[in-house]
């Protein structure tokens, strides 16, 4: 089976840009969550999602940030406008909900704001 | 979820088995012991967990102490490859809401050495 897909792997873009980072998580996973690292706050979980519905966005850092799960197959994590501090590693990560709930990672979304 | 204490760094020999502590001295009954490891660039990867009972795979393996308050993961013959950031999350498994989340501390820092 294929593993949590992101996208784009790498982006830099401009103060002010909007940013949007996609998610497909595994098949047949129901919880799908998003996390941010950085050298100085290390890995941080933003929102996380059971069965499409968001069940806590305490981690998302202000207004600027939001996420979608329009469906169970793909999310979004949209940063408008963007900050060069937003500049981090976004992962998505998926599990299944259920006694075996083991959370596997995507690769990974390098961002670069300058 | 309860806290973990884990060393900020460890060395170990190409070879010869690495053994990473983990306190979780505050751990409740329904809380297992998981492991992830993340190498540098990529995502957290996960390894192993358990409830009280040892566990092994073909990873690695997972020593609880039979109080719970403390885990040994244990790379039987560690490779270079194996050098990494290892993280111990205590987490309840099964259904729920909040608590299927996996809450990230700062990690062990191990270097394999040739």
């Amino acid at each position: 089976d294929a593993g949590v897909i992101q996208s784009p792997r790498h982006e830099v873009t401009e103060m002010g840009q909007e940013v949007t980072l996609r998610c497909k998580p595994i098949s047949g996973h129901n919880s799908l969550f998003w996390y941010r690292q950085t050298m100085m706050r290390g890995l941080e979980l933003l929102i996380y999602f059971n069965n499409n519905v968001p069940i806590d966005d305490s981690g998302m850092p202000e207004d600027r940030f939001s996420a979608k799960m329009p469906n169970a197959s793909f999310s979004t994590l949209k940063i408008q406008p963007s900050e060069p501090r937003d500049s981090a590693v976004y992962f998505c990560a998926s599990s299944r909900r259920g006694m075996d709930n083991t959370i596997y990672f995507g690769e990974g979304s390098w961002l670069t704001v300058v | 979820d309860a806290k973990t204490t884990q060393p900020t760094s460890m060395d170990c020999a190409e070879g010869r088995a690495a053994n990473l502590p983990c306190n979780h001295s505050t751990i409740s009954g329904n809380e297992y012991v998981y492991w992830y490891r993340q190498i540098h660039s990529q995502g957290p990867q996960y390894i192993i967990h358990g409830l009280k009972n040892n566990e092994t795979n073909e990873m690695a393996s997972l020593i609880i102490t039979e109080d719970r308050k403390s885990s040994t993961l244990i790379l039987p013959h560690a490779t270079l490859r194996d050098t990494a950031v290892y993280y111990c999350i205590v987490r309840v498994a099964g259904y729920g809401g909040a608590t299927n989340k996996l809450i990230f501390g700062t990690g062990t820092l191990l270097a394999v050495q040739p």
